[in-house]
């Protein structure tokens, strides 16, 4: 069981927009300690979508937003397109485990 | 380029020892955290250790903390991970993931290794 709490899976439409939750505690992502979210494609390592909350990387299409909110975060991805469709996980840092934690990963479906 | 190239990984008894290497180019390495990630097929990543830019500061999960050592050698551009008294459990592939920041401590990864394959027998 993940630190972290994901949804299993989420889906939407081509062209809408979704959210992906990442729920922790007052250790983690409660505490100062940012969240980070990544993106897998089958077959391939994790790619990195949004740092410290709501930052991202060059190269990452504004569609992609991240934001926290107390001991919870969310990633939201707007004008979905079937190229979307993977696996996304949370990470954070634990104070109390001291030591990073994963989320257990939301896989996205684009009908 | 940035890029990270894990290897060293394989098939080993439980109770052996494993040492994975990870050469980083196409960027200063020693400037960079450096960390260890897992990922059991059809599972989330772990996060299994990670160290500073200068190698003066490592972090370990709880679950491998006294057995994996991890170490880097900046004059090589190459990470490190000791593997000792390997378990079942750690059967995984292990990525190497360059950290957004010197320090390692609750970094973002944002160069991941397509990762090295241990296979712990019992």
């Amino acid at each position: 069981q993940s630190v972290l709490t994901q949804p299993p899976s989420v889906s939407g439409a081509p062209g809408q927009r979704v959210t992906i939750s990442c729920t922790g505690s007052s250790s983690n992502i409660g505490a100062i300690n940012d969240v980070h979210w990544y993106q897998q494609r089958p077959g391939t390592a994790p790619k990195l979508l949004i740092y410290d909350n709501k930052y991202r990387p060059s190269g990452v299409p504004d569609r992609f937003s991240g934001s926290k909110s107390g001991t919870s975060a969310s990633l939201a991805i707007t004008g979905l397109q079937a190229e979307d469709e993977a696996d996304y996980y949370c990470q954070s840092y634990d104070s109390s485990l001291s030591e990073g934690v994963f989320g257990g990963g939301t896989k996205l479906t684009v009908l | 380029e940035v890029e990270v190239e894990e290897s060293g990984g394989g098939l080993v008894q439980s109770g052996g020892s494993l040492r994975l290497s990870c050469a980083a180019s196409g960027f200063t390495f020693s400037n960079c955290g450096m960390a260890w990630v897992r990922q059991t097929p059809g599972k989330g990543p772990e996060w299994v250790s990670a160290i500073s830019g200068s190698g003066a500061s490592t972090y370990y999960a709880e679950s491998v903390k006294g057995r994996f050592t991890i170490s880097r050698d900046n004059s090589k551009n190459t990470l490190y991970l000791q593997m000792n008294s390997l378990r079942a459990e750690d059967t995984a592939i292990y990525h190497c993931a360059k950290c957004l920041t010197l320090t390692g401590y609750g970094d973002a990864f944002d160069m991941w290794g397509q990762g090295t394959m241990v296979t712990v027998s019992s």
